[in-house]
């Protein structure tokens, strides 16, 4: 099935390190998000862009919708030892069904 | 109260077992979908629901069904459980009413078959 390409897999940071992932595709999107899982938990919902060239902040959090529509990044400043979790992206369809592709997930490990 | 709530959280059954995972939300959307997440795999979509009574197969279908009886409720069974069913499942909802629309998930139920 589709997937987004999503990088680093995984990433060991010192805490207080800035943090960047990305992730690409093949199609177009309406819609990027990032999520946030921990362990034994669900996707919680981080950021959401809705705009092609859209760059929005939550916090330490700032997301960024490619201006071609195929790729969007996350950014973390400042790591603190509770950013550990799974990050996910994912990309909303235009084909008309509304399905959710899903990356394959950036594991970041914070060293205290 | 969770938004999404996902019973049972941690499942073990035997392998060829008739299994019902249950999804329910308060969030009143209504769109429904069901997850399976693997390692290194991320999540891959089992079966959707965009309405009471609508089904629609996702990429990984094989060996799942689902019910969509009621707009709030979104159940997904395994006729017959074998081991490569083992995974975490994540039940989502959406809604249809906004242009731009957000996935909110369950907590997951942890599913062993052995």
């Amino acid at each position: 099935g589709q997937q987004l390409n999503q990088s680093p897999q995984s990433m060991f940071i010192q805490e207080g390190e800035d943090v960047s992932m990305n992730c690409t595709s093949s199609s177009i999107f309406n819609t990027w998000l990032w999520y946030k899982q921990d362990p034994g938990e669900g996707p919680v919902l981080l950021i959401a862009l809705y705009k092609a060239g859209e760059l929005t902040s939550n916090g330490r959090l700032t997301a960024q919708f490619g201006i071609t529509r195929k790729d969007s990044f996350l950014n973390i400043s400042a790591s603190i030892p509770s950013d550990v979790g799974i990050y996910f992206c994912a990309g909303q369809s235009t084909s008309g069904t509304y399905k959710y592709i899903f990356g394959t997930g950036t594991r970041l490990k914070v060293l205290a | 109260d969770a938004d999404v709530t996902q019973t049972p959280r941690n499942r073990i059954t035997k392998t060829g077992k008739r299994i019902m995972l249950e999804c329910s939300q308060t969030k009143g959307h209504d769109r429904m979908y069901w997850y399976r997440q693997d390692p290194g795999l991320g999540l891959r979509l089992i079966y959707y629901s965009f309405d009471v009574k609508d089904i629609n197969k996702g990429e990984i279908s094989d060996g799942y069904s689902v019910s969509r009886q009621a707009q709030a409720k979104f159940s997904l069974s395994l006729e017959s459980a074998i081991p490569n069913q083992t995974a975490l499942y994540f039940c989502a909802t959406s809604d249809s009413r906004r242009m731009n629309t957000e996935a909110f998930f369950g907590q997951g139920t942890r599913l062993t078959v052995v």
